[in-house]
């Protein structure tokens, strides 16, 4: 099966720190994506990533960072959190088109609150 | 943009009932999918239909899809306590980003 894991659960920082959310895929995967939920809003997208060091905006890039180093982690940053970022942030990740139709596969979910 | 509009965004029912949960979208895709999210936890895929297919099933799940109607229906039968979530439809288009709409909370009442 494949697994995808986020480095907490859970997390609270205060204003202005910078935030680092880590998301690690077991299966080889190409593309790897970091969402944002809110209620009444749904799933938007942040960031998303085709290959190693490659990276695209997604619908609301503004406020975050992304990182791509190894093809397995994804990570989000926010350079400077503030209280509007408090959210619950969802990774996934999904195989190429040609291996598959973009099914994706989610980790846990890190909820994150800014004080 | 959220493509994918879920109707209705609340359903209650009774265990063994049927639950019918509609989705809308604009524009052409490649494929619709259907996810489903537990409280307070990440989303996993239930089905995925393609754009020439009309109807699709998978165990107690039927996905249809109208593309004339820009619309996709998921039906699951013979509810248990254990459907109670969110369930969110998703469209691809082109390239390799999904869309999603917000969702409907099912509850299935024991």
């Amino acid at each position: 099966d494949v697994k995808v894991t986020q480095s907490s659960r859970y997390l609270v920082k205060r204003t202005g720190e910078k935030v680092f959310l880590e998301c690690v895929q077991d299966m080889d995967h190409e593309n790897m994506f970091w969402y944002r939920q809110d209620p009444g809003l749904g799933l938007r997208l942040i960031y998303f990533s085709y290959d190693v060091k490659m990276k695209e905006k997604g619908d609301i890039p503004e406020g975050y960072s992304v990182s791509r180093e190894k093809k397995e982690r994804f990570s989000l940053i926010l350079e400077s959190a503030s209280t509007n970022q408090t959210s619950m942030y969802l990774c996934a990740s999904s195989p190429t088109l040609d291996r598959g139709l973009y099914e994706q596969y989610f980790g846990p979910g890190t909820r994150l609150t800014v004080t | 943009s959220q493509q994918g509009e879920e109707d209705p965004q609340a359903l209650s029912i009774q265990e063994g009932e049927n639950a019918t949960m509609n989705c809308s979208y604009k524009t052409s895709i490649n494929n619709l999918q259907w996810y489903r999210q537990n409280s307070g936890r990440g989303l996993v895929h239930l089905i995925l239909i393609r754009s020439n297919e009309r109807e699709k099933h998978s165990g107690r799940l039927r996905v249809t899809l109208d593309t004339s109607k820009k619309s996709s229906s998921l039906l699951i039968t013979a509810s248990r306590a254990a459907d109670t979530a969110s369930y969110f439809c998703a469209t691809l288009g082109s390239g390799s980003r999904l869309t999603f709409g917000e969702g409907t909370q099912l509850t299935v009442n024991p």
